[in-house]
């Protein structure tokens, strides 16, 4: 089973900072928070990982509490191509993907 | 670099049938991965290889399934005999290791459907 908890959906109009929640409270020291999407018929895509400081990329930000439970996943400025299933997940090696939020970005 | 290859892109097939699943890594990888994802499982890992050597095969549904990397450039995922419940679709994914930080590249996968 996936050790993290996302929800289900989410909405964002085009432009706007996109904020995709995820809660990973069993998470161990040396685990990191991995984020990947996948938009339809694609093959998943890296975004970004982090272990416990902020980290920032050409796509997106990612932010992790201090105590590691849960992080957040920033799109500053969403457009209609990032609609897609939003995974995030945690892990040292293998990725254990689970049912993502899926990010819908309308006009 | 092209990518992750993965070849048939689509695959049709009759229950019963040998299937044979291909796939290309980024050069250089050591590490390669074998998925399957479907509505009701999602993004299953079946398999995983490092430096061509299987590591782990615990996500292999059964005996039907076999996956094999003869060399650091071609991997195979076979599926004898087929059966409906296996159509899905395949990805395969690389990366350079496994070490912290690094991460997957997948292909576009292969959609089997076995009727």
């Amino acid at each position: 089973d996936a050790k993290t908890t996302q929800p289900t959906s989410m909405d964002c109009a085009e432009g706007r900072a996109a904020n995709l929640p995820c809660n990973h409270s069993t998470i161990s020291g040396n685990e990191y928070v991995y984020w990947y999407r996948q938009i339809h018929s694609q093959g998943p895509q890296y975004i970004i990982h982090g272990l416990k400081n902020n980290e920032t990329n050409e796509m997106a930000s990612l932010i992790i509490t201090e105590d590691r439970k849960s992080s957040t996943l920033i799109l500053p400025h969403a457009t209609l191509r990032d609609t897609a299933v939003y995974y995030c997940i945690t892990g040292y090696s293998t990725l254990t993907f689970g049912k993502g939020t899926m990010l819908l970005v309308s006009p | 670099d092209a990518g992750v290859i993965q070849s048939p892109r689509h695959e049709v097939t009759e229950m019963g049938q040998e299937v044979t699943l291909r796939c290309k890594p980024i050069s250089g990888h050591d590490y390669l991965f074998w998925y399957r994802q479907t509505m009701m499982r999602g993004l299953e890992l079946l398999i995983y290889f490092n430096n061509n050597v299987p590591i782990d095969d615990s996500g292999m549904p059964e005996d039907r399934f076999s996956a094999k990397m003869p060399n650091a450039s071609f991997s195979t995922l076979k599926i004898q005999p087929s059966e409906p419940r296996d159509s899905a679709v395949y990805f395969c994914a690389s990366s350079s290791t496994q070490t912290i930080g690094e991460t997957q590249y997948f292909g576009p996968g292969t959609r089997l459907l076995v009727l």
